[in-house]
């Protein structure tokens, strides 16, 4: 089975600094990938996609990396600001099917 | 914008008893899901729906059951709460990929707090 997980279970960074938060997967077939946020209190939130075909995606103030051959993604957050504070899931899915696999969790802490 | 309700934020139940959680979606997709949520582990699969009557077991279905009567509900079940049942517990929709990107995005609720004593 594929297995989705992330490298730290916290990151704190200062305000206006980029983050980088980390991802790894087992599953050489995953073609599809999906970063969320989850603030605190609620359920998580679409932030970015990227297809396995895709070295880098970008979209407002956050940019997806992925690394094929070593099985990497990352997300990185430009001027990070106090509301980034959340909770960030990495999430991959194969072929046509309709799962998600979600790693365990990034906990961000933007400090002031 | 897409809306999934759960039915309850905080619920408090005792070992044993039959506790219901609901789930509505207001976009019309054909999938529907159950995870929990426990510190260090993620979200973990419980059950998903890609249909009204249809149902498939996730990564860790014991203990649980489901029902989807109607498209837009979807019900997790537990027959007999346990304490280590105590979780967060989301539920998310998304619809059926029908090729093109995005895919699989899932729709997520604010999820249920059970505590079970």
């Amino acid at each position: 089975g594929e297995s989705v997980g992330l490298h730290l279970p916290t990151l704190s960074v200062q305000e206006g600094d980029n983050s980088i938060i980390n991802c790894a997967y087992s599953n050489s077939a995953s073609d599809y990938f999906i970063w969320y946020k989850q603030e605190s209190g609620k359920g998580p939130q679409f932030i970015i996609d990227i297809r396995s075909n895709m070295d880098k995606r970008q979209g407002q103030r956050v940019t997806v990396l992925l690394n094929k051959t070593v099985k990497h993604l990352s997300l990185q957050i430009a001027a990070t600001q106090p509301g980034d504070s959340a909770v960030y899931f990495c999430a991959g899915s194969t072929g046509g099917g309709n799962k998600l696999t979600f790693g365990t969790g990034t906990q961000l802490k933007v400090e002031l | 914008d897409v809306k999934v309700t759960q039915s309850s934020r905080y619920l408090v139940k005792r070992t044993g008893e039959k506790v219901f959680l609901e789930c509505v979606q207001d976009m019309d997709h054909e999938n529907m899901f159950w995870y929990r949520q426990d510190p260090g582990l993620g979200l973990r699969l419980i059950y998903f729906s890609y249909d009204v009557k249809m149902k498939e077991k996730g990564d860790i279905p014991e203990g649980y059951s489901v029902s989807r009567e109607k498209k837009e509900r979807f019900s997790l079940i537990l027959e007999s709460a346990s304490t280590n049942q105590t979780s967060m517990y989301l539920c998310a929709s998304s619809p059926r990929w029908t090729g093109g990107y995005p895919k699989n995005i899932q729709y997520f609720g604010a999820g249920t707090r059970l505590s079970v004593l």
